[in-house]
């Protein structure tokens, strides 16, 4: 069964500075890697979604490399912002299964 | 994109009441919606697989007849919460699977429920 892992759990960082959060996966088997932000008493917004034949993907200021063959993913905030301040979740899913999800990372970028 | 909505957003109920949950995809059909329950400063933890025209799937631990899931169209399930206790009190979201693009799930913005 697979199991996700975040490290670490939470993380505080004054504006301006770049950042990496780790995912990892017991079954390095992942088909689809997704990466989520969630605010305090909100659902969940899709941030990035790295496809079985892709190993990362960018937005903006994120990024996301996935690899397959260790299990691992990595989300990249360049430049952090106040405005980033959220939980941070990934999750492996086929679109045919449901999502796994890791118990996520606490941002707190600081003005 | 794609959307999903649920309704209520939030929701307070007193113990032993009945509550219900509703999921909509509203500009796609979903065969297959998914049904999560996040505790506080916990990750979501899936409840139960929901499919149209058949019965729930339920992850083990979850009460079939505590929470019960009708999925009668393509483009709605409802979540209801029977005989509500303070220990349900939870956050609630709900996923919806694409039909024309299977790897492709869109999520709801939750439901916060409180049982006083």
């Amino acid at each position: 069964k697979q199991e996700v892992t975040q490290i670490p759990a939470a993380l505080s960082v004054p504006e301006g500075e770049n950042l990496v959060l780790n995912c990892s996966f017991t079954d390095s088997a992942i088909y689809n890697l997704q990466w989520f932000r969630q605010d305090p008493g909100k659902g969940l917004t899709s941030l990035l979604l790295i496809q079985s034949s892709q190993r990362e993907q960018t937005s903006g200021r994120l990024n996301a490399s996935l690899d397959k063959s260790s299990g691992r993913s990595t989300l990249y905030i360049a430049a952090s912002q106040p405005g980033d301040s959220a939980t941070y979740l990934c999750a492996d899913y086929s679109g045919n299964t449901p999502l796994v999800f890791g118990k996520g990372t606490r941002l707190s970028v600081i003005a | 994109g794609a959307v999903v909505s649920q309704h209520p957003s939030r929701v307070i109920c007193k113990s032993g009441t009945s509550v219900k949950i509703e999921c909509r995809s509203l500009d796609f059909q979903a065969t297959t919606m998914f049904w999560y329950r996040q505790f506080p400063k916990q990750s979501l933890m899936l409840m139960a697989t929901s499919n149209e025209g058949s019965k729930a799937t339920y992850e083990q631990g979850v009460e079939k007849d505590k929470f019960l899931i009708n999925h009668a169209s393509l483009t709605l399930s409802t979540l209801t919460v029977t005989s509500a206790h303070p220990e349900d009190s939870s956050f609630y979201i709900c996923s919806a699977r694409d039909d024309t693009s299977t790897d492709t799930q869109y999520f709801g913005p939750g439901t916060r429920l409180t049982v006083l």
